[in-house]
């Protein structure tokens, strides 16, 4: 099975803090997303990569950074909290760069900064 | 804009029965994937089925398949025998395009009853 973790399931920031949110895949995947769900928009893709070291912007990439110096490990950076990142923030992993290819999912974080 | 669509927000289904939640989608692309999610209150977004649009047959995962009418754009979502864990939101999405994003749908929220 696919296993796709993430750090936290609850957090709990203030405004203005730096904030590592981490996702780990143990399915040896080339490509892994960060996705934000909120209520009446859905799931918005924040940013993706498809190789270690490598990172593309996703529809919503501001306010955001990301990491992925090994391949199992993306991570997600929010280097000044602020209130309107306050979201259920989303992991997944897919095997390969294909139109058929399947995400799978992490738990989920929900951020909550105040 | 290429967009999945789920025109039902809610439903209700008795245990035991079949349901079926619709999804239509937009898109030019010659080649793409439709994927179904499932959402439960705590979160975690679970894969539950995949049809690629050149696949002749509908597909089929356990309890659940896909009435896949590619001339229409739509892959409803059936489950047959419901049951009380059913209980969940339900998110259709489509891989495909130039950047291969996975779009999602606004969801269908599913209540199974005693």
């Amino acid at each position: 099975d696919v296993k796709v973790t993430q750090s936290s399931r609850y957090l709990v920031k203030r405004t203005g803090e730096k904030v590592f949110l981490e996702c780990v895949q143990d399915m040896d995947h080339e490509n892994m997303f960060w996705y934000r769900q909120d209520p009446g928009l859905g799931l918005r893709l924040i940013y993706f990569s498809y190789d270690v070291k490598m990172k593309e912007k996703g529809d919503i990439p501001e306010g955001y950074s990301v990491s992925r110096e090994k391949k199992e490990r993306f991570s997600l950076i929010l280097e000044s909290a602020s209130t309107n990142q306050t979201s259920m923030y989303l992991c997944a992993s897919s095997l390969d760069y294909t139109s058929t290819d399947t995400q799978y999912f992490g738990p989920g974080t929900r951020l909550t900064v105040l | 804009a290429q967009k999945i669509t789920q025109t039902q927000p809610g439903m209700f289904v008795q245990e035991k029965e079949a349901v079926t939640l619709d999804c239509t989608y937009d898109t030019s692309d010659p080649s793409y994937g439709l994927f179904w999610y499932k959402q439960p209150s705590s979160g975690e977004m679970i894969f539950l089925i995949y049809q690629g649009s050149y696949d002749q047959q509908n597909a089929t995962e356990g309890r659940y398949s896909l009435n896949f009418q590619k001339a229409r754009k739509s892959a409803n979502l059936v489950i047959s025998a419901s049951q009380l864990g059913d209980s969940a939101m339900y998110f259709c999405a489509r891989l495909g395009g130039a950047t291969n994003k996975l779009i999602f749908g606004t969801g269908t929220l599913l209540a199974v009853q005693p």
